[in-house]
């Protein structure tokens, strides 16, 4: 059973375009959550989703950040005109109910 | 609101010593607790849980941590430390009414020397 799956794992950006990552959880879980990891700081979280609703982005920034996950496909955590701060390791959880959360590998972006 | 608090941001041991890593929530409900590891470059890995029940979990790699309710804290232990345990450790919290949403401590980067 393949563990949750980001890509891309590296993400280099120029300041003003878009970064789209995606997240496809395991197999059987509904429920998908996004967090950020600023170096040095823990994880905060950012959204939860499950398929085709947003749950919870009390974390997301209110500009230029947006998540979905469609009926079909992976999670999509899109962030339009990045700036510098948006550089940081990006991961992605998904579990089966209110459960245990597992997490991927993160797409660590870097925003020149 | 949860919170939780690491209190310590950097431990070195050496070899063999014991372990012990503090982490204190704060929630006004029903809660669960995690402690996570993240080795350098990889993902987070899950240590331990704890739902209900026994207050004293046990997790894998040797490691366990004690749940007290009354000090709303869940520290994390291992009686000998190795080499490889040098990684980042992360507990986090789930409260009841959060719908799985989980608040992270800033994390604790342990070194153990050879």
């Amino acid at each position: 059973n393949a563990g949750v799956m980001q890509n891309p794992r590296h993400l280099v950006r120029r300041r003003g375009q878009e970064a789209r990552l995606r997240c496809s959880p395991m197999k059987g879980h509904s429920h998908v959550y996004w967090y950020r990891q600023l170096p040095e700081e823990g994880l905060k979280f950012m959204v939860y989703l499950q398929k085709e609703n947003i749950i919870d982005e009390s974390g997301m920034p209110k500009e230029r950040f947006s998540a979905e996950f469609p009926k079909e496909g992976p999670s999509i955590l899109r962030i339009q005109q990045v700036v510098r701060g948006d550089s940081a390791a990006y991961f992605c959880a998904s579990s089966p109910l209110l459960e245990t959360q597992y997490f991927g590998p993160g797409t660590r972006l870097l925003v020149l | 609101a949860q919170s939780v608090s690491q209190h310590n941001h950097h431990v070195i041991l050496s070899e063999a010593a014991s372990l012990e890593l503090g982490c204190n929530y704060s929630y006004g409900g029903t809660v669960n607790l995690f402690w996570y590891v993240q080795y350098p470059g990889q993902h987070l890995q899950l240590l331990l849980k704890y739902f209900s029940g026994d207050p004293l979990v046990k997790g894998i790699k040797g490691f366990e941590a004690e749940f007290i309710k009354s000090k709303f804290s869940f520290n994390l232990r291992k009686p000998s430390v190795q080499w490889s345990d040098t990684a980042e450790y992360f507990c986090a919290v789930n409260g009841d009414t959060n719908a799985g949403k989980s608040t992270f401590g800033d994390g604790t980067t342990l070194t153990v020397k050879p």
